[in-house]
Parts: structure tokens; C-alpha cells; sequence
């Protein structure tokens, strides 16, 4: 069962244009909501993380946007640059004391100089 | 230095045989994951421990038997490796068990042939 569902899969964008990643997740006592950013060859950082009682945040180029009662949230990445290729990962925290991450099946971002 | 380092970062390997892959995290978190990673990318977890106490183990075949011998490290031995084990195994760590940023290894690419 697929908890955290990505979209799209795959985004190719030219450089200065705006990448979205959009995700979905069913369970409502999701809590904690990190997108990380992962290079070819090396390990998952953490990029940005919002909590549910807040519709925004926002670091620099990149943005989360978050919908409670819909139960989704993206990532906004704004004036997109070609070192931001990379695969992208929404998450969400289940809570409770055997906390955990559940991942979202990734989205490979491609910008074009 | 190097936060969270992991070896060997290669891995080849044949079928039937018994591998061990070692972690090592020198931020003084609490908390230590392995994770795997498989050819599409999907991240799943497989353990957690906090404290050297597992606190998450998911639903992984029992050849697979993590150890921690203290905080700072996060062992896991594969028992009669089969062709879907081969993968990217990322060990991670975090300050405590909660929504705290969690710190990717480099990964060891296991490959069983």
C-alpha cells in the first residue's frame, strides 16, 4: 500500500522556468511532511519540511505548498537551475512512537540550460 | 569529516553468500536507520534503532539482521544474498526518534550475481 503517492515521475524544464512536484498522502495522522533532494550517486538531504499547520513555506527558490483538506502538498522550485537536476522525494512522518518516513516513488527532475 | 560514512561502497557479490555492510555516524544522534533503495529509486525503510534499540523493523526477510553495537554505529548483515537483494543500501541517522532531518550515507551499492 502505497501511503504517499508522487507526481510526476519524470519533469524536464528549461532553465528559469518553475518545476512542481506535487504529492498525496491518505493517512490523516501524517504530522511531518520533508521533501529531500537526491544527487546520482549519493544519499538523500533534506531539502525543506513543513508541519500541517502552516499552508506555506518558503527557503530561498523553493517553496512547499500545502493543503490539509485535500491532503496533499508540492514543491514549488522557482527560477530553475540546471545544478537542481536531481531526483526529488516527498515524504511524510507517520507519528506516534515507532516514527517513520514513508517515501514517495521519487520524481527525476531534468533543467535545461 | 564525513557525517554519516558507510562501507564498502561497492558490493558484488554471488548468490548464497553472507555479506555485512557497516555504518558509522559521528554527529551524536540517537537514532539510526538503514534504508534500501532499489532500481526505480523507491526508498523503503527496514530498520530503525534508537539508543541501540530497535524500534522499526519492517517487513524485511529474516536473512537480514542489523546490529548496533553503540550509538554511533549501525551494522547489517544479509544472510544467503539472493539476486533481489542487489540494491543501494543508505544508512541514515537522525538527532532523536521523531520529524528531525535524517542524514544520508553515501550508500553501498550491493549487487548479487
Amino acid at each position: 500500500q502505497q501511503q504517499v503517492k508522487q507526481s510526476p515521475q519524470s519533469l524536464i524544464v528549461q532553465k528559469g522556468g518553475i518545476s512542481i512536484i506535487n504529492c498525496a498522502y491518505e493517512n490523516t495522522a501524517f504530522d511531518y511532511f520533508p521533501w529531500y533532494q537526491q544527487f546520482p550517486g549519493k544519499g538523500p538531504a533534506l531539502l525543506i519540511a513543513i508541519r500541517p499547520d502552516v499552508s506555506e513555506k518558503k527557503e530561498g527558490r523553493f517553496t512547499i505548498s500545502f493543503n490539509k483538506s485535500a491532503k496533499q502538498f508540492s514543491l514549488h522550485i522557482m527560477d530553475s537551475q540546471p545544478g537542481d537536476s536531481a531526483t526529488y522525494f516527498c515524504a511524510a512522518d507517520s507519528g506516534g512512537s515507532n516514527y517513520k518516513l514513508t517515501f514517495g516513488k521519487g520524481t527525476l527532475l531534468t533543467v535545461n540550460p | 569529516d564525513t557525517a554519516v560514512s558507510q562501507t564498502p561502497k561497492y558490493l558484488v557479490t554471488q548468490m548464497g553468500n553472507d555479506k555485512s555492510i557497516k555504518c558509522e555516524q559521528n554527529l551524536g544522534h540517537d537514532t539510526m536507520y538503514w534504508y534500501k533503495q532499489d532500481s526505480k529509486k523507491f526508498l523503503k525503510i527496514m530498520f530503525s534503532y534508537n539508543n541501540k534499540e530497535l524500534i522499526i523493523n519492517e517487513t524485511v526477510p529474516n536473512r537480514f539482521s542489523p546490529k548496533s553495537p553503540d550509538k554511533a554505529h549501525l551494522n547489517l548483515h544479509i544472510n544467503s544474498l539472493e539476486l533481489g537483494d542487489s540494491a543501494v543500501y543508505f544508512c541514515a541517522s537522525s538527532q532523536s526518534r521523531g520529524p528531525y532531518e535524517q542524514y544520508f550515507g553515501p550508500g553501498t551499492r550491493l549487487t548479487v550475481t
